[in-house]
């Protein structure tokens, strides 16, 4: 089964920092394009990140400097590094993949997310 | 950047409704807009892809239009699993998200 299933949420106070992992099955990490995307309580989705095929890396601006993507090919995760960490980066977390046709990238799939809270 | 706009922000409905969801972009997006369906503590599901292309597996009763700014999804025919919220995405700069439509009963 083709699936992505996100870890490493949890309560951390403001100036913290957190680690997420993507884990997938089915599908390889590293010929995809992956991205991370967050749903804050009581806003809307919000993407966070991309790392292509290639390596390269773009961050929405709410979070560059302070968050890094990454992946390890060897054990076909993707990896969120959440520093400097704000109250308002509380949220779900989901790790999406993305693909294209008829000219258009969407995420085609995506996982159940883990919940980061930032709180002191 | 490019902002997505949603209307409405909520919406009552009844099963066997036909309802429509709109969404405008801020500057021209060609036909790279997307909608998703999300429900609490599950993963967010591709309803429409490129406007008005149907995802896999998703039913026909779900349908999309529109191109350059302006953007539609409709729900001919609502069933009780579609009571949720809704998202448009723009992939033609990087993503952006519209703010959601929450679908109740």
């Amino acid at each position: 089964e083709v699936q992505l299933v996100e870890s490493g949420g949890g309560l951390v106070q403001p100036g913290g920092s957190l680690r997420l992992s993507c884990a997938a099955s089915g599908l390889s990490v590293s010929s995809n394009y992956m991205n991370w995307v967050r749903l804050a309580p009581g806003k809307g989705l919000e993407w966070v990140s991309i790392i292509y095929d290639s390596g390269s890396t773009y961050y929405a601006d709410s979070v560059k400097g302070r968050f890094t993507i990454s992946r390890d090919n060897s054990k076909n995760t993707l990896y969120l590094q959440m520093n400097s960490l704000r109250v308002e980066d509380t949220a779900v977390y989901h790790c999406a993949r993305d693909t294209s046709a008829f000219a258009s990238w969407h995420f085609d799939l995506w996982g159940r997310g883990t919940l980061v809270t930032v709180s002191s | 950047d490019i902002q997505m706009t949603q209307s409405p922000s909520s919406l009552s409905a009844s099963v066997g409704d036909r309802v429509t969801i709109t969404c405008r972009a801020s500057q021209s997006i060609s036909g790279a807009l997307n909608w998703y369906q999300n429900k609490p503590g599950k993963a967010p599901k591709l309803l429409i892809y490129a406007a008005s292309n149907l995802h896999s597996g998703v039913p026909s009763r779900f349908s999309g239009s529109g191109s350059g700014t302006d953007f539609t999804l409709t729900i001919s025919g609502l069933q009780p699993e579609d009571f949720a919220t809704y998202y448009c995405q723009q992939s033609h700069s990087r993503y952006t998200f519209g703010q959601g439509t929450k679908l109740d009963i």
